[in-house]
């Protein structure tokens, strides 16, 4: 039973649109939501991340929305650029401060 | 150089032989993990450790052993491995004061035939 879940495998976008992915979970004890990129050949690396008691974090082009009563969380970027073509993954902070997964999604950029 | 190393990167062995991973770290930080990715799955956690002398199963932890040898070093093995074991294997460290956000290595991809 998957408690975290992208239910998108890969999304599509031109260069300079909007990029957005989403993630929805199960488990309302989660109390923090992170976001990890990865390139091939290499491991995860942080993005950004959202506690439980907000709604909305933002990082330069990257915006991570929380709607709590949904338990859904998605991330923004804008503008997207080449550089953002990767696997996006979704990850929330459950006890023990152990991550649980979503399964990624692959996002491709077109120019 | 990078703060989070795994040896080998890639690794093909046979069922029923006993391999070993190993992940180093030069970040300085207390807390460790496992974790295996499966294609479609997300990362699921084999093991983890919070220090030298605390040891901790995570979700999938059947068929693997750890070992802390030091605070920068946490090794994985597999007893004897089977061909669902193969699969990209993370390490991961962690800060205690930045509880929510981990380094990972660059992965090791094993399989098992």
């Amino acid at each position: 039973d998957q408690q975290v879940k992208q239910n998108s495998p890969s999304l599509s976008v031109q260069e300079g649109r909007i990029s957005i992915l989403n993630c929805d979970y199960t488990n309302s004890m989660f109390d923090y939501f992170l976001w990890y990129k990865k390139y091939p050949a290499e491991g995860p690396t942080f993005l950004i991340s959202i506690s439980s008691i907000k709604d909305k974090n933002e990082d330069g082009r990257f915006t991570v929305f929380l709607n709590k009563s949904a338990k859904h969380l998605s991330l923004h970027i804008v503008p997207s650029q080449p550089g953002d073509s990767a696997v996006y993954f979704c990850a929330a902070r459950g006890g023990n401060y152990q991550l649980i997964w979503g399964a990624g999604t692959k996002l491709i950029i077109k120019p | 150089d990078a703060d989070v190393t795994q040896t080998p990167r890639n690794r093909i062995t046979k069922t029923g032989k006993r391999i070993m991973l190993e992940c180093s770290q030069t970040k300085g930080h207390d807390r460790m993990y496992w974790y295996r990715q499966d294609p479609g799955l997300g990362l699921r956690l084999i093991y983890y450790s919070f220090d030298v002398k605390d040891i901790n199963k995570g979700e999938i932890s059947d068929g693997y052993s750890v070992s802390r040898q030091a605070q920068a070093k946490f090794s994985l093995s597999l007893e004897s491995a089977i061909p669902n074991q193969t699969a990209l294997y993370f390490c991961a460290t962690s800060d205690p004061g930045q509880r929510e956000t981990q380094y990972f290595g660059p992965g090791t991809r094993l399989l098992v035939l």
